[in-house]
């Protein structure tokens, strides 16, 4: 069964780093997505991206925030310079027409 | 008022009973409805989704959506332990790429 697939599982990363997660989405799908969970909080919505550019963000999605497709099979999410409160479960997501399907999230620990 | 709102248990029944989850919402402008399972530390996992108002089944997993009250629910019958987890509402708008509003979860436990 075709998955979305994310790298890596877990990043620790020093306060003002850059990180970039890394999504393969589900091949014939066309819209994608990342959001993210802080631990015991509700899954948010960070961006969407649909035919090559972001089609909806939300406030959490900063200049700190970049999304980039670059070779029609990967997905990312740079962070610039990541802050402490930026430590959270990152999913990555893809969609035909109607259900989002989920990756398994990278879970990013800032120190 | 939250956008999504979802009750957060714990919810804890005995293995076959019957469970019933359940979100409110808001935003008259949702029209597809979704509900998500998810393990501890796992991704949301698409169990079904149900488009305006109306029934769905699907094996022990039946949704409704009452969009004149803003209420949908998930019914699963004949619980298993397999079940326990945290089950996720999430909807959106009319067109196919329109972020996800998820509620906070609702911790379900089966008991053998």
């Amino acid at each position: 069964e075709p998955e979305v697939t994310q790298t890596p599982s877990h990043q620790v990363t020093q306060m003002g780093q850059e990180v970039i997660l890394r999504c393969v989405p589900i091949s014939n799908h066309l819209y994608f997505y990342w959001y993210r969970q802080i631990l015991g909080q509700k899954v948010e919505f960070l961006v969407s991206f649909y035919n090559n550019e972001i089609s909806e963000k939300s406030e959490i999605f900063d200049d700190q925030f970049s999304v980039e497709r670059p070779d029609g099979s990967n997905f990312t999410l740079k962070i610039r310079s990541t802050k402490l409160e930026d430590s959270a479960m990152y999913f990555c997501a893809s969609s035909d027409r109607v259900g989002a399907f989920f990756g398994q999230g990278t879970r990013l620990t800032v120190v | 008022q939250k956008e999504v709102e979802q009750d957060p248990g714990p919810l804890s029944v005995p293995e076959g009973a019957i469970v019933s989850l359940n979100c409110t919402y808001s935003n008259s402008a949702f029209q597809y409805f979704m509900w998500y399972r998810q393990y501890s530390r796992k991704g949301p996992e698409l169990l079904m989704y149900t488009y305006s108002s109306g029934n769905k089944e699907d094996g022990r997993f039946t949704a409704q959506v009452d969009k004149s009250s803003k209420y949908i629910s998930l019914f699963i019958r004949d619980s298993q332990p397999s079940d326990s987890a945290t089950y996720l509402c999430a909807m959106r708008g009319n067109n196919a790429g329109n972020m996800l509003t998820f509620g906070g979860g609702t911790r379900l436990m089966v008991k053998p």
